[in-house]
């Protein structure tokens, strides 16, 4: 059964600073990763995908990067500003059908 | 821009009632989900449809939950007697026909049971 794992649970930062979210995977056999991002009592806004056979993904200040063989992922923000607040979720996709199965998420504090 | 739409986005219950969910997908996906997250955990899928099919269901409650898209297109999820350990935030999502497509997500239900 996979599981999906993120470290750490919370993270406090200064406006400014860049920062790395990690998350990892039991089993390595994924269709694709996904990152996303959630505000208190908000639904999941996709923030980047990578699929099995890419190495990274880049949007903007972010940049995820994918290590299949190892089980892990890393989503890198340049510049954090406060609003960039929020929880990350990741999420990975394992065999057929395109569930995903999620983390528990990092809590993301940005502070001026 | 293109939204998966939810309604309502709160709702206050008292046990034992029934509630229902609705949920319209990004016009033209054709795989629609229904996640279940408990607070401060991640989201867990409880149905998939592509079309108007289920294609996963295994960790839907069935003995209480029902979910139907007649359509092929909006999708209802119901919850019939509601019980203390129902309150969530129901997430919707869609994604386009094929394998491993990204998924996107609506705003969500938030269902209170008291």
């Amino acid at each position: 059964k996979q599981e999906v794992t993120q470290i750490p649970a919370a993270l406090s930062v200064p406006e400014g600073e860049n920062l790395v979210l990690n998350c990892s995977f039991t089993d390595s056999a994924i269709y694709n990763l996904q990152w996303f991002r959630q505000d208190p009592g908000k639904g999941l806004t996709s923030l980047l995908l990578i699929q099995s056979s890419q190495r990274e993904q880049t949007s903007g200040r972010l940049n995820a990067s994918l290590d299949k063989s190892s089980g892990r992922s890393t989503l890198y923000i340049a510049a954090s500003q406060p609003g960039d607040s929020a929880t990350y979720l990741c999420a990975v996709v394992t065999g057929g059908g395109n569930k995903l199965t999620f983390g528990t998420g990092t809590q993301l504090k940005v502070e001026l | 821009e293109a939204e998966v739409a939810q309604s309502p986005r709160y709702k206050i219950t008292e046990k034992s009632q029934a509630v229902a969910f609705w949920c319209d997908p990004i016009s033209g996906h054709a795989t629609l989900y229904w996640y279940r997250q408990i607070l401060g955990q991640g989201p867990e899928l409880l149905v998939q449809f592509q079309d108007e099919s289920v294609v996963d269901d295994s960790q839907l409650p069935k003995d209480r939950f029902s979910a139907e898209r007649l359509k092929g297109v909006d999708s209802t999820l119901k919850i019939q007697p509601a019980e203390l350990g129902d309150s969530a935030m129901y997430l919707c999502a869609s994604s386009r026909q094929g394998s491993y497509n990204e998924q996107f997500f609506g705003p969500g239900t938030r269902l209170t049971v008291l």
